[in-house]
This record gives C-alpha cells, structure tokens and sequence, in this order.
C-alpha cells in the first residue's frame, strides 16, 4: 500500500542553526499534510499543517514547503531552540479522518 | 480542560490476559481515534470513532476491539493479550463531524498515551 517516509531518522543540529527534516509521501491523491511534534513520552503535538493547493506556509519559526511534482514535504525550523529536540512525524490524510504517519525524524539542538 | 486522558500510564500483562485501555475527552470532539506506536515507527490507526454510536477499522484492528461508550470515552480492549501487541497507545481526538479534514482546526489531539508490555 501507499504510504508516508522519511528520508533520514536523526539529525543533528547546533543551536541557533535552522533545521531542515524532509518527507516523502506517494499518494499523489492526497491533498492534506500535517507536521506532528513528539517529544519523550508525551503524544504528538500539532505543528503546522498544509494543504496541497498550497507551496508554502509559514508559521511561527516552522516553515512547510510541498512540491507536489516530486511528491516531497519539508519541514523548516528556524532559530532551533534546545525545546525543539524532538521526534518530528509528518503525516498524511488518505481518505476520511485516517492519518498516515510517517517513521519519523529525532532532531537533537546540540548547545 | 485536561483535554484528552488515558488511563492507565503503564501496564504490564501475562499473554492471554485481557484488559480495557480508557480514554477520556472534554473538548466536545466528535470523532475519537486508538493509535498504536511502534518503537522507532509512526503511528497506526486501530480504530475511529467518527462519531457518538459509531466505531470503524483502522489499518491494524485485529486482536483489539473497542467502545465509544458516550460522546466524552472510547476505550479499547485486549481480550486476549499477546507479546505482539506490546506497544505505546495513543487515544486522540478531533472536532469534524464530516469525517472530513478541512483545516487544522480539524486536526487530531492526542492524549499522553500508555505504555503496554505484555510477557
């Protein structure tokens, strides 16, 4: 079956720097995404959401591009705070209220 | 509001045992939903609840069975517990009523979640 991926399962960044975490996705029928945050031992949290008749959406210090011609999703974190440490999942909505998650991506802020 | 709540935290359990996950809601959602979390894995959908009297299959429902019990609980049940289903659980809700997602006041909130190891 279709499904959501990543492309890599940590990264790794300094403080300050801006992070980039990429998913892949191939349901090209599917018209919404949401980027997820999970830290440890807490359920995922809401970040920001896009939807396909969108590029790029801003929100605050997260940016979410979608190039649907390569079916890829990217999610940018600018500023990266230790806060932001995390395991961050991309998801994808196929059909009525089922999300798909992808692996996931751990970013660790290093000081 | 506490939002979504599970219960129990953690839970251990013999194989062949059986047991009832619960969660709760206070936001007036309509929809519910049971994930389970894999160890380095994404989350799966056991089951929904899109709306009060109604429950569906998710991508991987076999061995669990669940209850949407009023508008505010949708427990989940083991009957009969094996090493395979030893995972983290994750309850979730969220609003629509369409059982369509339009927006990211759509969007699912999740509960804590309960960490089930079974021996």
């Amino acid at each position: 079956g279709e499904s959501v991926g990543l492309h890599l399962p940590t990264l790794s960044v300094q403080e300050g720097d801006n992070s980039i975490i990429n998913c892949a996705y191939s349901n090209s029928a599917s018209d919404y995404f949401i980027w997820y945050k999970q830290e440890s031992g807490k359920g995922p949290q809401f970040i920001i959401d896009i939807r396909s008749n969108m590029d790029k959406r801003q929100g605050q210090r997260v940016t979410v591009l979608l190039n649907k011609t390569v079916k890829h999703l990217s999610l940018q974190i600018a500023a990266t705070q230790p806060g932001d440490s995390a395991v961050y999942f991309c998801a994808e909505i196929q059909g009525a209220q089922k999300l798909v998650f992808g692996q996931g991506t751990r970013l660790t802020i290093n000081p | 509001n506490a939002g979504v709540t599970q219960t129990p935290k953690f839970q251990v359990l013999k194989t062949g045992q059986s047991m009832t996950l619960q969660c709760a809601q206070d936001m007036n959602h309509n929809s519910m939903y049971w994930y389970r979390q894999d160890p380095g894995m994404g989350l799966r959908l056991i089951y929904y609840s899109a709306s009060e009297g109604t429950t569906d299959k998710g991508e991987v429902p076999n061995g669990y069975n669940v209850s949407r019990l009023n508008k505010r609980e949708f427990s989940l049940r083991l009957e009969s517990a094996a090493p395979s289903q030893t995972s983290v659980y994750f309850c979730a809700s969220s609003i629509p009523t369409s059982g369509v997602f339009q927006s990211s006041t759509d969007t699912q909130y999740f509960g804590p979640g309960t960490r089930l190891t079974v021996l």
